[in-house]
């Protein structure tokens, strides 16, 4: 069983369109993120969600719209996608109080 | 103020040999230093971490050194494998800040 399973593993879009990149944890954890991962291997947070509530976003255009229907699940739905959003975008939970993350294996955006 | 600068980008090192990459923080309020490794294609994956009441951490062939006072922290690869070949990352937080900022990487390659 995966720990943090993201969906789908790749996609390839056209300028323009909407995406949406589905997250789901079974270890039980109480926060759930959302990096971007561009083309150096740079590894920049977007969001974090703590019990569902959102606590971080960090100045992600609003574009972006994540959502978490449970503890265990946290969406990503992009509108009108530009090509700077080409990258690697990985999910990610973790517990608060421990510090450690647990990946998904990432959803690699493509725009054209 | 909430940087963590890695260093250095890429490292080539003989099979045998000690890896070392080396990261610097300024945020006094990280309490929490992971490691993580990637090989292309997955996600990072917590390797070793520690905080700052110990100056160092050892688990099989990879060891955390930690300097308090420099605000610095290094990663060394004891022994190092072909099978080591992947990105690392160090990594701080702080307990209740819902974020973990991530290093730029290092590309380690080790060579037969």
């Amino acid at each position: 069983d995966t720990a943090v399973s993201q969906t789908p593993k790749y996609l390839v879009t056209q300028m323009g369109n909407d995406k949406s990149i589905k997250c789901e944890q079974n270890l039980g954890h109480d926060t759930m993120y959302w990096y971007k991962q561009d083309s150096k291997k740079f590894l920049k947070i977007m969001f974090s969600y703590n019990n569902k509530e959102l606590i971080i976003n960090e100045t992600v255009p609003n574009r972006f719209s994540p959502k978490s229907p449970d503890k265990a699940h946290l969406n990503l739905h992009i509108n009108s996608l530009e090509l700077g959003d080409s990258a690697v975008y990985f999910c990610a939970a973790g517990q608060s109080n421990t510090g450690e993350l647990f990946f998904g294996e990432g959803s690699r955006l493509t725009v054209l | 103020q909430q940087q963590v600068k890695q260093s250095p980008q890429s490292l080539i090192v003989q099979k045998g040999g000690i890896s070392i990459i080396n990261c610097a923080y300024e945020n006094t309020a990280f309490d929490y230093f992971p490691w993580y490794q990637q090989f292309p294609g997955k996600g990072p994956a917590l390797l070793i971490a520690i905080r700052p009441d110990v100056s160092e951490k050892k688990e099989g062939r990879f060891t955390i050194s930690f300097n308090k006072s420099a605000k610095q922290f290094s990663l060394h690869i004891m022994d190092s494998q072909p099978g080591d070949s992947a990105t690392y990352f160090c990594a701080a937080s702080y307990t209740g800040g819902f974020k973990t900022i991530f290093g730029a990487g290092t590309r380690l390659f080790v060579k037969a």
